[in-house]
């Protein structure tokens, strides 16, 4: 879908790697999250940014990092720390001002253990 | 915290045959939201429902929102191969600033 980015598609990570997934958007929204999604999980929030130079952890932020340099651009580091990072990653912001707006997602990136 | 159940976790369905996916939520909810999600691909926004009661369609998907703004529903009448995938609902959580979804209801159409 237009407006969100996120790159790369696949990454495979060795132990001990921290590897940073990105995602940039288009769409001058101030806020973005990060969600992880597992097979039978549904998906669970890992952090959210409401303004640049701000963010929040969600329900399983250990492991990861973000940062929030850029209105358009929403890292997120998976570190070493997180022992099971094997997952698919979808990067999101809402529609509108609010955060109760529909979200709108990107193309999302999978990662795996090598 | 506020959580939002979904049922069943998976369907399968001849093609023709109704389906539905329930979801309750452990609070009450300022609005529900309803996502599909494709095999392989990313969540795609179908609906908002934001009033007590409130009832909407989009062709053969109809959604409901309870009374109470606890539950909520998706009916699919007359499935088609094309209606494959996974269905999440999403409330917006205690913090205000993020959304709780359920896990999905998987559905498998066969023709």
């Amino acid at each position: 879908d237009g407006g969100i980015t996120q790159s790369p598609k696949y990454l495979f990570r060795k132990e001990g790697q921290n590897v940073t997934l990105s995602c940039e958007q288009n769409l001058n929204h101030d806020a973005m999250y990060w969600y992880r999604q597992d097979p039978g999980q549904g998906l669970r929030l890992i952090y959210y940014s409401q303004i640049v130079n701000d963010f929040q952890k969600g329900d399983i932020a250990e492991g990861y990092s973000v940062s929030r340099e850029k209105k358009e651009s929403f890292p997120l580091t998976v570190t070493s720390a997180q022992k099971n990072p094997t997952a698919f990653y979808l990067c999101a912001n809402p529609t509108g001002p609010v955060a109760n707006q529909p979200q709108h997602f990107g193309d999302g990136t999978r990662l795996s253990i090598l | 915290g506020q959580q939002v159940m979904q049922i069943p976790q998976y369907q399968h369905v001849q093609e023709g045959e109704d389906f539905t996916t329930y979801c309750n939520s452990s609070t009450t909810l300022s609005n529900i939201q309803w996502y599909k999600q494709r095999p392989g691909g990313h969540p795609v926004f179908l609906i908002q429902l934001v009033k007590s009661g409130e009832v909407k369609k989009q062709k053969r998907l109809t959604f409901q929102f309870g009374e109470a703004k606890k539950n909520s529903s998706l009916h699919i009448t007359a499935t088609q191969t094309t209606d494959v995938g996974t269905y999440f609902c999403a409330g917006l959580s205690n913090s205000g600033y993020a959304l709780n979804f359920g896990k999905g209801t998987s559905l498998l159409v066969t023709p």
